[in-house]
């Protein structure tokens, strides 16, 4: 696709509910990147893949979140059993290359808000 | 651990230079600057690599100084499209440090008025 394209762009969800977000990558990009970003604040790293390979989940808060990419392209994110400190804009980013972080390519974003 | 960006807002008059610094504590590979703007997606500006490397932007450029482990970057003769905030984007060089992780600093807001 012509850019990174997250869905839903806006997310609301009760509290107890599992929720998954979806990231559609520019095509042909090996890296993708999960970050959560807080208002007022710069995004903070989640997890990241190289093709269908997660290299890093260190970011991932607990357990309740994970990730997944099984092609190598599209990304699912997945929150279970929600809580209000969720509530946050997830980004998703993706590069072309792999190895070192080269130009990354941010989407518009989920807005997610847990009631 | 996150880097420390200074100052946290800036307001300029177009044409007006101002300078955001960008402060690890630990020894890095690369630095990221990137911009955004209300309501959009945080936007590639440029990647330093190696120490007192400087690179540019327009009238944006930025240097690296990988001893101090520190980053400026530039705002030259500002217009009024550099409002937004900048983000900087570290990436570590120690053997605990996995490739791709990106770990960003807070932000500057620059607002650039006529």
């Amino acid at each position: 696709g012509a850019g990174v394209s997250q869905s839903p762009r806006y997310k609301v969800t009760k509290r107890g509910q599992d929720v998954a977000l979806r990231c559609d990558p520019i095509s042909g990009h090996v890296s993708l990147y999960w970050y959560r970003q807080a208002l007022g604040q710069g995004p903070e790293f989640l997890t990241y893949f190289n093709y269908e390979a997660q290299q890093d989940k260190s970011g991932l808060p607990n357990d309740r979140f994970s990730a997944e990419r099984p092609e190598g392209s599209i990304s699912t994110l997945t929150i279970q059993r929600t809580e209000q400190r969720d509530s946050a804009m997830y980004r998703c980013a993706s590069s072309l290359f792999q190895g070192r972080v080269t130009e990354a390519f941010f989407g518009q974003g989920t807005r997610l808000t847990v009631v | 651990q996150q880097p420390v960006q200074s100052p946290q807002a800036v307001i300029l008059r177009e044409g007006e230079d101002a300078v955001i610094n960008c402060s690890s504590s630990k020894a890095l590979y690369s630095v990221h600057w990137y911009r955004q703007k209300h309501g959009e997606a945080p936007v590639f500006l440029m990647i330093l690599l190696k120490g007192g490397e400087q690179k540019g932007h327009e009238k944006i450029s930025a240097s690296f100084n990988e001893k101090k482990q520190q980053s400026s970057l530039y705002l030259t003769a500002s217009q009024l499209s550099y409002s937004g905030t900048y983000f900087c984007g570290t990436e570590g060089r120690g053997t605990t440090d996995s490739w791709g992780k990106l770990q960003f600093g807070a932000g500057t807001q620059v607002v650039v008025t006529p």
